[in-house]
């Protein structure tokens, strides 16, 4: 069973605070994913990483930024939170391209609930 | 607007009906997802499709490339199937990236 954990299922943090958001997976996979997910907008990529150091923008990068060191850590920051980054946070994975069809399936995170005050 | 548009948001039945959401996509896909999300938040892959019909238990998930469409139906309803229903599509040429819809919000009444 693949595994994929978030550091904090709730988080409360203050406007200009940094903020870390640490995701794990278990399962050796090579694409990592943050998104977040806020009421009316469904879920929106913020970075994609297919790769130690490898990282790639989403649809919107703007306020965060991504470190991938190793395989099976993929953390998301927030150099500077502001308000609107309030919202659910859920980090994803799944196996590269090139292999069976069911290596593209994205295994979420339980999500973290950040609230920025 | 979206390229990925779910119907209805929201849906509420008696637990036995038959349920379908509906999900419509404008762009060329490679595969369409369903996702089930419970209150708390994880989220869970129902279904990855690029052609025809799926079954899992009780869940039956079909597309139709010609009309960009795909439904996801729920039979013998249960309160314990109520959740989010996500569709998501994987553009034509995209290995990784998937375009979300809105969610249908179901709440099954025993």
């Amino acid at each position: 069973d693949v595994k994929v954990t978030q550091s904090s299922r709730y988080l409360v943090k203050r406007t200009g605070e940094k903020v870390f958001l640490e995701c794990v997976q278990d399962m050796d996979h090579e694409n990592m994913f943050w998104y977040r997910q806020d009421p009316g907008l469904g879920l929106r990529l913020i970075y994609f990483s297919y790769d130690v150091k490898m990282k790639e923008k989403g649809d919107i990068p703007e306020g965060y930024s991504v470190s991938r060191e190793k395989k099976e850590r993929f953390s998301l920051i927030l150099e500077s939170a502001s308000t609107n980054q309030t919202s659910m946070y859920l980090c994803a994975s799944s196996l590269t391209s090139g292999g069976p069809r069911s290596s593209y399936e994205q295994y979420f995170g339980p999500g973290t609930r950040l609230t920025v005050t | 607007k979206n390229e990925v548009e779910q119907s209805p948001q929201n849906l509420t039945a008696q637990e036995g009906e038959f349920i379908t959401i509906n999900c419509s996509y404008s762009v060329g896909i490679s595969a369409l997802h369903w996702l089930q999300q419970h209150p708390g938040g994880g989220i869970v892959s129902l279904f990855m499709l690029s052609s025809g019909k799926k079954k899992h238990g009780r869940l039956i998930a079909t597309i139709n490339i010609q009309e960009k469409h795909s439904s996801l139906h729920i039979t013998a309803s249960h309160p314990r199937d109520s959740a989010v229903y996500i569709c998501a599509v994987r553009s034509r040429g995209s290995n990784y990236k998937l375009t979300f819809g809105k969610g249908t919000l179901l709440t099954v009444n025993p």
